[in-house]
């Protein structure tokens, strides 16, 4: 089945304690991407990746890391979690390098709260 | 730069009524626009979508949306509303470019029996 799978699903944490959510797809895209979901404010794109080793920042990359060592995985990195980043966040992939030409395909989301 | 507004950030329809999501967009190019769906407790799927083929685009479960440049409007509708329709939908906008992927808001939609 093709999808997109990010674990943990849920995770609490204490504020500075390193964590890292992983992202895998098994459909061979291009592109994967990491967002935010926040009440009322949408979804924010945190970072992206157009291909393999080739990762940009999106509207709000502050405080993450991300890596593309391989095409179907893309782990986002939390060094030092603050209590606002706790937030819904889900992965995505697309087949087309450029983000807007074709579907992206969701992750389910991880609920991440640090305390 | 791209830029999406969703009129309402909560819709209340009957079972059997239309459903009328209100999504305008800005764009200095020709846009892609796109219509989500989010299920309780779900990611992220895809209704239906615009890249300059017909303006009238018709997506999955009956939902269809109109593409019209003079308004820079791309509004969502259903002829009647089911009690599975109760989600959260969020409109899109790309350049087509190697730029992000722009999302509204939301809209949260409920239908009431």
């Amino acid at each position: 089945e093709a999808q997109v799978t990010q674990n943990p699903r849920y995770l609490i944490t204490v504020t500075g304690k390193k964590l890292t959510v992983t992202c895998s797809q098994n459909m061979n895209h291009e592109y994967m991407s990491w967002y935010r979901q926040d009440p009322g404010l949408g979804l924010r794109q945190i970072y992206y990746s157009m291909n393999v080793e080739v990762t940009d920042k999106g509207d709000v990359p502050e405080g993450y890391k991300v890596s593309r060592k391989e095409k179907r995985n893309f782990p986002l990195i939390l060094e030092s979690p603050s209590p606002n980043q706790t937030s819904l966040y889900f992965c995505a992939s697309s087949l087309l390098p450029t983000s807007g030409r074709s579907e992206q395909y969701f992750g389910p989301g991880t609920r991440l709260t640090v305390t | 730069a791209q830029s999406v507004t969703q009129l309402g950030s909560h819709v209340s329809v009957s079972e059997g009524a239309l459903v009328l999501l209100r999504c305008n967009y800005s764009s200095s190019v020709p846009p892609y626009l796109f219509w989500y769906v989010q299920y309780p407790n779900q990611g992220l799927q895809l209704l239906l979508k615009y890249t300059s083929a017909a303006t009238l685009v018709k997506g999955i479960n009956g939902f269809e949306a109109e593409f019209k440049k003079s308004e820079t409007s791309f509004h969502l509708t259903k002829p009647s509303a089911h009690m599975s329709d109760a989600a959260e939908y969020f409109c899109a906008v790309s350049d087509g470019r190697n730029t992000p992927l722009v999302f509204g808001k939301g809209t949260r939609l409920s239908v009431i029996a």
